[in-house]
């Protein structure tokens, strides 16, 4: 199956500064990809759509100025959590799909856990 | 906004059948239904989808109610390393084919 890997897999960061996870595609091109995230036993929430080459759309109640999405290439997508406070420590997935193979499917990272002191 | 709901765990013997039920009551016609699982602090992984009939692969198999209200997945032979959160999605249509997560049900697989 298509394969997403994400960067770091793990990151801890003081209060105030800024942090980049990245999502990338191995194997296909990812027209879409998907930002979720989720906290302890609890499920994914969708925060993100993000389409190459265009601006990201944000679910309802996502600030759109501290999760900035970036995607530049068919293989590449970033998410920056923007001056972390400790309440954004979570873990943050993320998602892709693609217009050829796997069509129907999205295939998820391995995640990125975020702890903010 | 899930449109699925799920009972919150299950269990099951080792090397019995595991079948998870979910409700999707107000699922609409071309609406398909996925099937992820996330073993803990992993990304999910893909399982199965369908859209009305039953479908089997390598992994399991999904029932789809005649109605398409509910549908059951099938693990055959369940193993301990099946032991994970299973989640039922419908997919929502255009919008980028977006998922939204339910609570999914923790399938434990006891020896």
């Amino acid at each position: 199956g298509a394969v997403v890997s994400q960067h770091p897999s793990w990151v801890i960061c003081k209060s105030g500064t800024s942090v980049k996870i990245e999502c990338r595609s191995l194997d296909f091109q990812a027209t879409t990809m998907f930002w979720y995230r989720q906290f302890p036993k609890q499920s994914l929430m969708l925060m993100a759509t993000s389409n190459e080459g265009s601006k990201a759309t944000y679910e309802q109640g996502v600030e759109k100025d501290k999760f900035l999405i970036n995607h530049a290439s068919l293989t590449l997508s970033t998410l920056t959590v923007t001056s972390a406070h400790p309440e954004d420590s979570s873990f943050y997935i993320c998602s892709a799909r693609t217009s050829g193979r796997g069509y129907n499917e999205q295939f998820f990272g391995p995640g990125t856990r975020l702890t903010v002191l | 906004d899930a449109k699925t709901t799920q009972p919150t765990s299950m269990d099951c013997a080792e090397g019995r059948a595991a079948n998870l039920p979910c409700n999707h009551s107000t699922i609409s016609g071309n609406e398909y239904v996925y099937w992820y699982r996330q073993i803990h602090s992993q990304g999910p992984q893909y399982i199965i989808h369908g859209l009305k009939n039953n479908e089997t692969n390598e992994m399991a198999s999904l029932i789809i109610t005649e109605d398409r209200k509910s549908s059951t997945l099938i693990l055959p032979h369940a193993t301990l390393r099946d032991t994970a959160v299973y989640y039922c999605i419908v997919r929502v249509l255009n919008n980028f084919n977006k998922f939204y997560f339910g609570s999914g049900t923790k399938l434990n697989v006891k020896p």
